[in-house]
């Protein structure tokens, strides 16, 4: 069953505590990308990686960091320095070049 | 970079009407343009999408139609059902980047 997981479903974290959010994809595809979503918004571009080992920032990059060691994992992690990070966060991934996105189910953090 | 405005932010139609949902874009040099719905708790689902070589494109009671000289794509969904209740984004994509606009809050009354 091919496709993109993300782990946990709902997560909550205390003020000040760094978090990381698991996305997995088993569809070979070589670029992936992690957005967030608050509501009544559309998606905002929070990083991508085209390939293994090289990721770059996008939109509202500020407190956020990724590592990309696997061509099938693309770990965000919410640091305590993101003045906001309550949201629904959705990852997606594309084959190398392509422009057609296919998105994972999303994590909802909540911080407390 | 690209901006791009969805117009309406909410849409109440009767089942089996028609509903039309618009966007438009300001870089000329953007070529893919999907749609996406997305249902309360799960992540976006492409649903159409259409590339700027072709004006309109159709999926069943779906379709998109395209105008690049103005800027602005529709997304058209004929003979609505209650199952296509969801939020709808639209998406440009140029230089590499997908730029949403800020959805449509679809509603289908029995």
């Amino acid at each position: 069953d091919g496709g993109i997981t993300q782990s946990p479903k709902y997560l909550f974290r205390k003020e000040g505590q760094n978090v990381t959010l698991s996305c997995e994809q088993n569809l070979n595809h070589d670029a992936m990308y992690w957005y967030r979503q608050d509501p009544g918004q559309g998606l905002r571009l929070i990083y991508y990686s085209q390939i293994v080992n090289d990721f770059q920032k996008g939109d509202i990059a500020e407190g956020y960091s990724v590592s990309r060691e696997k061509k099938e994992s693309f770990p965000l992690t919410v640091t305590s320095a993101q003045k906001n990070p309550t949201a629904f966060y959705l990852c997606a991934s594309s084959l190398a070049g392509e422009d057609t996105q296919y998105f994972g189910p999303g994590t909802r953090l909540t911080v407390l | 970079g690209e901006n791009v405005e969805q117009h309406p932010s909410t849409l109440s139609v009767q089942e089996g009407d028609s509903a039309v949902i618009k966007c438009t874009y300001s870089d000329s040099a953007s070529n893919y343009f999907p749609w996406y719905k997305q249902e309360l708790g799960k992540g976006p689902q492409l649903i159409i999408d259409i590339r700027s070589n072709v004006g309109e494109k159709k999926d069943q009671r779906i379709a998109v139609t395209l105008n690049k000289t103005a800027k602005h794509f529709s997304l058209h969904i004929t003979e609505t059902q209650p199952e296509d209740s969801a939020v709808y984004f639209c998406a440009v994509y140029s230089y590499g980047k997908l730029t949403f606009g800020q959805g449509t809050i679809l509603t289908v009354h029995p």
